[in-house]
């Protein structure tokens, strides 16, 4: 299984909007509904953001939501604060107990 | 509080062995699904492998398959992976993670240890 592919880098100034993609094929992200982001700052644990395509652990601000179309889950990350900066990284079930990591994005927050 | 802690990690030599453990708290232990997910210095995450709440079900990835075990203690609440025949390209933090769902699994992990550094050099 080949990891999904993210862009590297992302970035958008305090307030606005942005939205990370995660593309992976028709046996993960396009086949079942079990994808999930992450936020993740060096030297910490990473941090659930969404879960099942959309869902929000308790504790995860509105600004953050999740969609999928096809092959391609993205995360969109509204009303951007400093706090939000970070690597993000989405997973997704690849069948058979198999679960595969995208290469993460960087966040920038200008 | 809901935490788990890594130990274990150090530095070995390649072909080496090494067990690591995840001590887990807060939680009802035997429900949940466990992973150990690694990241490479400079690299992105990578899933390692499950377990199941009783500890019937077990997967690991292709990377590590063959020479990684696997296997939980629910009396100790305690998850460990014995890593044999350790690789050069095994060098990684090592996180162990509660899956979010139980009994369906969600596939999802929402704790995280803080991590164990295990090197793999001569």
């Amino acid at each position: 299984q080949s990891a999904l592919t993210q862009p590297p880098s992302a970035s958008g100034s305090p307030g606005q909007s942005v939205t990370i993609s995660c593309t992976g094929s028709s046996s993960d992200v396009g086949d079942y509904n079990y994808v999930s982001w992450y936020q993740h700052h060096p030297g910490k644990a990473p941090k659930l953001m969404i879960y099942e395509v959309s869902e929000r652990p308790s504790g995860v601000p509105d600004r953050f939501s999740g969609s999928k179309s096809g092959n391609t889950a993205s995360l969109t990350v509204s009303g951007l604060q400093a706090e939000d900066e970070g690597d993000y990284y989405c997973s997704s079930y690849a069948g058979s107990n198999n679960l595969i990591f995208g290469g993460g994005t960087k966040l920038t927050v200008l | 509080e809901v935490q788990l802690l890594e130990s274990g990690g150090g530095l070995v030599q390649p072909g080496g062995s090494l067990r690591l453990s995840c001590a887990a708290s807060g939680f009802t232990f035997s429900s949940y699904a466990m992973s150990w997910v690694r990241q490479a210095p400079g690299k992105g995450l990578e899933w390692v492998s499950v377990i199941s709440g009783s500890g019937a079900s077990t997967k690991y990835a292709d990377s590590v398959k063959g020479r990684f075990t696997i296997s939980r203690d629910n009396s100790k609440n305690t998850v460990y992976v014995q890593m044999n025949s350790l690789r050069v390209e095994d060098t990684a933090v090592y996180y162990c993670a509660k899956d979010h769902g139980s009994p369906k699994w969600k596939y999802a992990f929402d704790i995280w240890g803080q991590g164990t550094m295990v090197t793999v050099s001569s």
